[in-house]
């Protein structure tokens, strides 16, 4: 069965830095690949996917994330981190053909000081 | 709008005691889905439906139960036997099951407390 690992639980960066959140799946061929981000107490906003293609996909608010087929990783990053960009977010797979279910990673909390 | 409404927000409940979580979606998708969020933990799946009057079983099917009567409707009942139901729950869409290309749309979730 497909895996996803989120390393970190918390991050916490300065307003204007760089951003890089991990995720790590395991599946024996490439899954789709999303990231959502949800702020407390609402649902899930999709960012990004990734199904073929361009291994570096552009999502929505400045974000972007690469799939690395060598590493089994879908990197979530972002050049300058605003406040508002706090939030949860995850890292999901799905299985093609599998249904369009998803299997997500435990989360990471992003804190952003100003 | 279009989107899907989960009703209500919060939920207080006594234990022994069944309760059902609404989702409605206007969204014309086929698939739905019901998702459990702990802390720490992610979101696991509970239960799914491709199309009417069916559905299957998640990672997490114990303790609750689904129906499919309507396309746009897919309510969850959390029954007795669920032995920890506190729990955000998610209700999420998909456009078209096995269908390349299609992410979940989600709701806003009902926090569910046992009290």
């Amino acid at each position: 069965a497909q895996s996803v690992t989120q390393p970190d639980i918390h991050i916490t960066v300065s307003e204007g830095a760089s951003l890089e959140l991990r995720c790590n799946y395991s599946y024996g061929a490439t899954p789709y690949l999303f990231w959502y981000v949800q702020s407390p107490g609402q649902g899930l906003q999709l960012l990004l996917k990734y199904f073929s293609g361009d291994t570096l996909v552009q999502g929505i608010k400045g974000f972007e994330a690469e799939f690395k087929r060598s590493q089994s990783s879908f990197n979530l990053r972002k050049p300058s981190v605003h406040w508002s960009d706090a939030a949860d977010y995850f890292c999901a797979v799905g299985i093609p053909g599998g249904g369009n279910k998803l299997t997500f990673g435990t989360g990471t909390q992003l804190k952003v000081e100003l | 709008d279009g989107g899907i409404t989960q009703s209500p927000k919060y939920l207080f409940r006594k234990e022994g005691q069944n309760v059902t979580l609404s989702c409605e979606q206007n969204l014309n998708h086929d698939a739905m889905y019901w998702y459990r969020q702990d802390p720490g933990q992610g979101l696991r799946l509970i239960y799914y439906s491709q199309i009417v009057n069916d559905f299957q079983k998640g990672d997490i099917a114990e303790g609750y139960s689904v129906s499919r009567e309507k396309k746009e409707s897919f309510p969850l009942t959390v029954t007795s036997a669920q032995k920890n139901p506190t729990a955000f729950y998610l209700c999420a869409t998909t456009p078209r099951d096995r269908a390349i290309g299609t992410e979940a749309f989600f709701g806003q979730g009902t926090r569910l407390t046992v009290v």
